[in-house]
């Protein structure tokens, strides 16, 4: 079992923020929470992870619940290079579930 | 980061033949894995594969059909046995960092005919 959920798909204007929730309610305590991005063709893509603390790079920031149940990633400016399915992972394993499918349009 | 790259970068293969994907990465990194993505579908895990140990496979996967090697820290091979038009799929090694990063390398797409 992939142990997350997130939305099929969701738009998001371009320079806008995109913010893709995920809920992963039944996360253990030493879980971490990581995003990843696939971009058609390609191998997919590291983001970002945490553990319980909000985290912020130079791609996106990634905001945890206090109670670690959900987690939502924030594009502050999404582009049209950021159209791509975002995959959200909370076990130790790393297995993929559906993840959501982003389209940034003009 | 890392950089990771498989080859061959894609093949066309008869059924019942086998084809071994190399992946190497450009640092010595302990934890590796093997997935398989289907055409429209999510990644699967087939074996995490560790310097030094058997690789792991997950439920589903059997070491007969998808025997991987690991010599080193850097390079692992996994090998597609007696394929199938099943067999036909993307297969992406990755590396875990020790700080707990994901890579992946750019995939090898097969086609079994």
């Amino acid at each position: 079992d992939a142990k997350t959920t997130q939305p099929t798909s969701m738009d998001c204007a371009e320079g806008r923020a995109a913010n893709l929730p995920c809920n992963h309610s039944t996360i253990s305590g030493n879980e971490y929470v990581y995003w990843y991005r696939q971009i058609h063709s390609q191998g997919p893509q590291y983001i970002i992870h945490g553990l319980k603390n909000n985290e912020t790079n130079e791609m996106a920031s990634l905001i945890i619940t206090e109670d670690r149940k959900s987690s939502t990633l924030i594009l502050p400016h999404a582009t049209l290079r950021d159209t791509a399915v975002y995959y959200c992972i909370v076990t130790d394993k790393l297995i993929f579930g559906t993840g959501t499918r982003l389209q940034v349009f003009p | 980061s890392a950089v990771i790259s498989q080859k061959p970068s894609r093949d066309i293969c008869q059924r019942g033949t086998s084809l071994t994907i190399q992946c190497q990465v450009d640092s010595q990194v302990t934890m590796m894995f093997w997935y398989r993505q289907q055409p429209g579908q999510s990644l699967t895990l087939i074996a995490t594969a560790n310097q030094g140990s058997e690789a792991t496979y997950e439920s589903g996967f059997v070491i007969d059909k998808f025997p991987i090697s690991r010599p080193n820290l850097t390079f692992s091979t996994l090998t597609v046995s007696n394929m199938s038009p099943e067999d036909s799929s993307i297969y992406l090694c990755s590396i875990w960092t020790d700080t707990y990063e994901q890579y992946f390398g750019p995939g090898t797409r097969l086609t079994v005919t």
